[in-house]
């Protein structure tokens, strides 16, 4: 049982540049998210999604668009990466008593 | 809308000191609470939980009290470790469903020196 895994753990993009962050559950949960980190602003949601084939926006999602796949997966995209989305990156799955799993993250530098 | 405010940091402590880490929040109707814990170049996971008012959440000597009079979760441990250096974040979320989300606080950075 992996739990909630994600790639690539690290990554450097030129501005402009494109990059899928993919993220993967085994647990069968319905509800996924894509946060971003930063210093000092704590974990900001970018995108969720409620349940296979529904996604919807979060406190930051200006810049990025996602894809639940299926039920295991979650992929966040960057098309034209900018400075300012240099994070780090966490995806995350919620079971019915509304915890949430974490992946390690990815961190994410664009020069 | 939901909020939640954490005592600025970072707090470093000696080894066996006692430890509290405040937290208050802002939402409307009955948020259940949360404490995670993030270790370095880790992912965040839960520390433990509170669902209604006067409940406490407990795990690995941790405590949190869900105070609705006082609208707060503070997290308290009677004599840190080492191993317990790591990032704080408390949390709420309202439990409305498939479509609920988690509101953090900014986090704060514990240290505890041996």
């Amino acid at each position: 049982n992996a739990g909630v895994t994600q790639t690539p753990k690290f990554q450097v993009l030129k501005t402009g540049q494109s990059m899928t962050l993919q993220c993967a559950q085994d647990m069968n949960h319905n509800s996924m998210y894509w946060y971003r980190q930063d210093p000092g602003m704590g974990l900001r949601l970018i995108y969720y999604s409620a349940s296979e084939g529904t996604t919807d926006k979060g406190e930051v999602p200006n810049g990025y668009n996602v894809s639940r796949l299926n039920k295991r997966e979650f992929s966040l995209r960057l098309e034209s990466a900018a400075p300012s989305q240099t994070s780090v990156y966490f995806c995350a799955s919620r079971d019915r008593a509304y915890e949430q799993y974490f992946g390690p993250g990815t961190r994410l530098t664009v020069t | 809308g939901n909020s939640v405010t954490q005592m600025e940091g970072p707090v470093t402590l000696s080894e066996e000191a006692f430890l509290t880490i405040n937290c208050t929040y802002t939402a409307t109707g009955y948020p259940s609470l949360f404490w995670y814990v993030q270790y370095p170049g880790e992912g965040l996971q839960l520390l433990l939980k509170a669902t209604k008012a006067d409940d406490k959440g407990s795990n690995k000597g941790f405590e949190a009290t869900y105070r609705k009079e006082t609208t707060s979760f503070h997290l308290e441990k009677g004599s840190v470790q080492v191993s317990d250096s790591a990032v704080y974040f408390c949390a709420l979320e309202r439990p409305t469903g498939a479509n609920s989300k988690l509101t953090f606080g900014k986090g704060i950075t514990l240290s505890v020196r041996p």
